[in-house]
Order: structure tokens, then C-alpha cells, then sequence
């Protein structure tokens, strides 16, 4: 019963560096999004996908991009890292847009 | 005004303890409902879902108002394993459906 799988688990960066957080699932779901949550501020919406080939922007989405090639996989990637980009990043999947969404176990990152 | 509020809390209750939570949303086109549960530094985890109806789970009760645009979570007979942070979530009502996360109640649950 693997669910969401998301890695790496933690990660340190260089103010300026590149990467990208990996998230799977193998649940079959059309819809997976990301969110990052900080102190104080809940979980917001970075982008999201309601199927293969089809991704757009959520609440926060400067400085990070997204693709969405298979059902399966929706990499997170930060262009060029910034301090303000410390966070916990969750990816999440559900079958619908507007069901309840299973988590990733999240990245931990912090941008230095 | 924030879309999804929440009293953060904490809130402290002994064991064996009936303990509520509210949450007011803003949005009156949102469509589904429901309550997370946080435990520190991991992933949330559906709770339940709540309908207008009303439903129940366990030891847990969750009611939607529509018209007063609330939501409640009951829990009866507290247990230390309960201690964590609970979400109110909405869904729908926006042009992508999202999910709108309340920043959360925090339940410590002690002997």
C-alpha cells in the first residue's frame, strides 16, 4: 500500500540551486496537487493537475514549476532556490478535484 | 477575512473528556467538506468527511450548516492518542476546486 510517495525526505540547498521533489502515486488518481505549509500560515496550493499532460497554478506557484507526463508522477521543481522557500512540501492525490485528497509523508527543505 | 477559520487553540482536556471544534468558511459555493487530522511534523490524514446530514464516526460526530456556513467536530470520551492538530477543510466553489485549508486546531489530550 504505497499511496503517495514523495522524495527525497529532507533536503538542504544553496540560496541560487536547482531541484526537483518527486512525487508518485499508485492509486490511479487523475488529480494530484502540491502545497507547502509554514508556521502560522496552514497549507497553500502551489499548483496542481486534474490529469496527465494538463497542470495549472494555485495560491502560490512563484518559483516553482510543474509537469504531469503520466498519472503516476508529478514532479515539484524549484527554478532557483530562495530563502523564503523554506518549508514542508506536501503532495497530495485524489480521484476528484473536490474529494479528499491522500498525503504524501512530505519534503522537508530547507534553502540556506 | 480568511476563507476557512479555525480557534487555533490549543485546547487541553483530560482523558475521557467531550471536546468540540468549530469552523466558519466564507465561501457559500463550496461543495465538500471535511476534517484533517495533523500530527506533528507529518502529513495530514482524513479525519471524516461531513455531510449536511450529519454523520458519525466512532466517537466522533461532524455537523455542516449550510446557512450559518459551519462546521463542528464532536469528541467524545478524548483519548491521549487524539492529542494533534485538527483541519477544517472545504472544497470547491473556486475555478479550480481546491482545497482551502483552515490553519487548524490543536487538541492535547492529557491524563
Amino acid at each position: 500500500n504505497a499511496g503517495v510517495t514523495q522524495t527525497p525526505k529532507f533536503q538542504v540547498l544553496k540560496t541560487g540551486q536547482s531541484m526537483t521533489l518527486q512525487c508518485a502515486q499508485d492509486m490511479n488518481h487523475e488529480y494530484m496537487s502540491w502545497y507547502r505549509q509554514d508556521p502560522g500560515m496552514g497549507l497553500r496550493l502551489i499548483h496542481y493537475s486534474v490529469g496527465a499532460g494538463i497542470t495549472d497554478q494555485g495560491e502560490v506557484p512563484n518559483g516553482y514549476n510543474v509537469s504531469r507526463s503520466t498519472t503516476e508522477d508529478f514532479p515539484l521543481r524549484l527554478l532557483s532556490a530562495a530563502p523564503s522557500q523554506t518549508s514542508v512540501y506536501f503532495c497530495a492525490s485524489s480521484p476528484r478535484q473536490t474529494g479528499p485528497q491522500h498525503f504524501g509523508d512530505g519534503t522537508r527543505l530547507s534553502i540556506l | 477575512r480568511k476563507e476557512v477559520e479555525q480557534d487555533p487553540g490549543p485546547f487541553n482536556v483530560p482523558e475521557g473528556a467531550t471536546v468540540a471544534f468549530n469552523c466558519t468558511y466564507s465561501n457559500s459555493a463550496s461543495q465538500s467538506f471535511f476534517w484533517y487530522r495533523q500530527d506533528c511534523r507529518k502529513e495530514p490524514k482524513l479525519l471524516m468527511s461531513v455531510y449536511s446530514s450529519g454523520n458519525e464516526d466512532g466517537r466522533f460526530t461532524a455537523q455542516l450548516n449550510r446557512a450559518s456556513q459551519y462546521i463542528s467536530l464532536l469528541i467524545r470520551d478524548s483519548k491521549l492518542s487524539d492529542s494533534a492538530t485538527y483541519l477544517c477543510v472545504t472544497a470547491g466553489g473556486t475555478s479550480y476546486g481546491k482545497l482551502t485549508f483552515g490553519q487548524g486546531t490543536i487538541l492535547t489530550v492529557h491524563p
